[in-house]
């Protein structure tokens, strides 16, 4: 069965802090992962996206990296803003049918702190 | 920052009610989504639409229906809300993106309590 596991389920980080998010995934076969965030009340935005090729991918304080044979992914947020805080979804899309199907992660729900 | 725009962002109706959850679009995507995402959880694709006059069920089962009169219109509508319809529903549109497949674009979303 296709899943997408993320960790942790929340986080909560002082401002100016570091912080690292887990994705785990099954899909398979795979064409990419992205890592969306969304904020409360809102629909998610885009960060990043990664081939099976990419193993980072930088987007301004945001660093994905994706290792392709354990199937695992990771966001590093760097010097955290509150700005920051947010719902972080992993969503990975296979390449097994014409609609490119996704899945989606639960997310992590960050939460940082002044 | 994309241009699709979801009405209303807000709805409080009583259970037995019709309701149209407006979604458009100004970029000209073929392809769009709906998807029904209750707190804490993750996205369940509910609608999607390849073109005009496609219209496709996705994996979460759904009393809701579809229409893609339109290119840039794709509205969902409730014949009878019950209040296991409350939910977030997003709207989505995607374009193809160089070796990464598609992009999705998503909507404010709009929060829907039934009574």
């Amino acid at each position: 069965k296709n899943q997408v596991e993320q960790s942790p389920q929340s986080l909560i980080i002082l401002e100016g802090k570091n912080c690292t998010l887990q994705c785990n995934y099954t899909v398979s076969p795979f064409s990419n992962l992205r890592w969306y965030k969304q904020d409360t009340g809102r629909g998610p935005v885009s960060l990043t996206i990664m081939t099976f090729s990419e193993n980072t991918k930088s987007n301004g304080r945001y660093t994905a990296t994706l290792d392709a044979d354990t199937k695992q992914s990771s966001l590093h947020i760097t010097a955290s803003q509150l700005s920051d805080s947010a719902s972080y979804i992993c969503v990975v899309t296979d390449r097994g049918s014409t609609l490119g199907r996704l899945y989606f992660g639960r997310g992590t729900q960050l939460t940082v702190w002044p | 920052e994309a241009d699709i725009y979801q009405t209303p962002r807000y709805l409080v109706i009583g259970t037995g009610k019709k309701i149209t959850l407006e979604c458009s679009q100004t970029m000209g995507h073929d392809k769009m989504y709906w998807y029904q995402q209750d707190p804490g959880m993750e996205l369940h694709l509910i609608h999607y639409s390849y073109g005009v006059n496609s219209t496709e069920k996705g994996d979460l089962s759904s009393e809701s229906t579809v229409s893609r009169i339109r290119t840039e219109h794709f509205p969902l509508t409730l014949e009878s809300a019950r209040p296991s319809h409350t939910s977030q529903y997003l709207c989505a549109s995607s374009e193809m993106v160089s070796r990464g497949g598609e992009t999705q674009y998503f909507g404010p979303g709009t929060r829907l309590l039934v009574l």
